[in-house]
């Protein structure tokens, strides 16, 4: 079983701060890193599709980071609203999709 | 555009007794997933489809069979349900499963508790 962690597993934030967590992978044999999206009550949507060392994407006030070399991702929420309240999976791409165990981030008004 | 479609939202079993879930997609995927979410776990593959007549195990299958219906539809069946098996079952679809940047779209999900 290949290891996918995400720290911190839960934080909580106040609006209009900005914050960050990390998803860690195996370094080994990398094809992508997916980042998910997961509010309450809904279902799982991407966010980001990262595939070469030192990519950055960025989808409105949400960044991610890849250190293919180092087996490691950073995501970013900068300046963040309650709307941002969700879990963030990050997932390493194997033959199949290899989950973490989720950071979930609840912005505070 | 439903995306994919799973039924029932909720269950709850006895030990001992069966049931199928059902998933279907009407995107043209090729690949369909089911998966487990059980609190701190993340997500964890069961079965896939990796194209119309092919499943394959994933990481904890054991306890389950699936069934690759047609291109749309992939049913998930228990055939005697354990109280392990209590937990939130995701379907999804991919256009492929091979490629490495196929996002997956994921179903709203069915609870299942098993007593």
């Amino acid at each position: 079983i290949l290891n996918v962690e995400q720290s911190p597993q839960s934080l909580h934030v106040q609006e209009g701060d900005s914050t960050n967590f990390t998803c860690s992978f195996p370094s080994s044999n990398f094809y992508a890193l997916h980042w998910y999206r997961w509010e309450t009550a809904k279902s799982p949507e991407a966010l980001f599709v990262m595939t070469l060392n030192g990519d950055e994407k960025k989808k409105g006030r949400i960044s991610a980071t890849l250190n293919t070399k180092e087996g490691y991702s950073y995501l970013y929420i900068k300046g963040s609203q309650p709307e941002d309240s969700a879990t963030y999976l990050c997932a390493w791409r194997a033959q199949t999709l290899t989950f973490g165990g989720g950071t979930r981030v609840l912005v505070k008004p | 555009n439903a995306g994919v479609t799973q039924t029932p939202k909720f269950q709850v079993l006895k030990t001992g007794q069966s049931m199928t879930l059902q998933c279907a997609q009407d995107m043209n995927h090729n690949s369909m997933y089911w998966y487990r979410q059980d609190p701190g776990m993340g997500l964890r593959l069961i079965y896939y489809s990796a194209s119309e007549g092919t499943t394959d195990k994933g990481e904890v299958p054991n306890g389950y069979n699936v069934s690759r219906l047609n291109k749309r539809e992939f049913s998930l069946r228990l055939e005697s349900a354990a109280p392990s098996q209590t937990s939130v079952y995701f379907c999804a679809s991919s256009v492929s499963s091979g490629g490495a940047t196929d996002t997956q779209y994921f179903g709203p999900g069915t609870r299942l508790t098993v007593l």
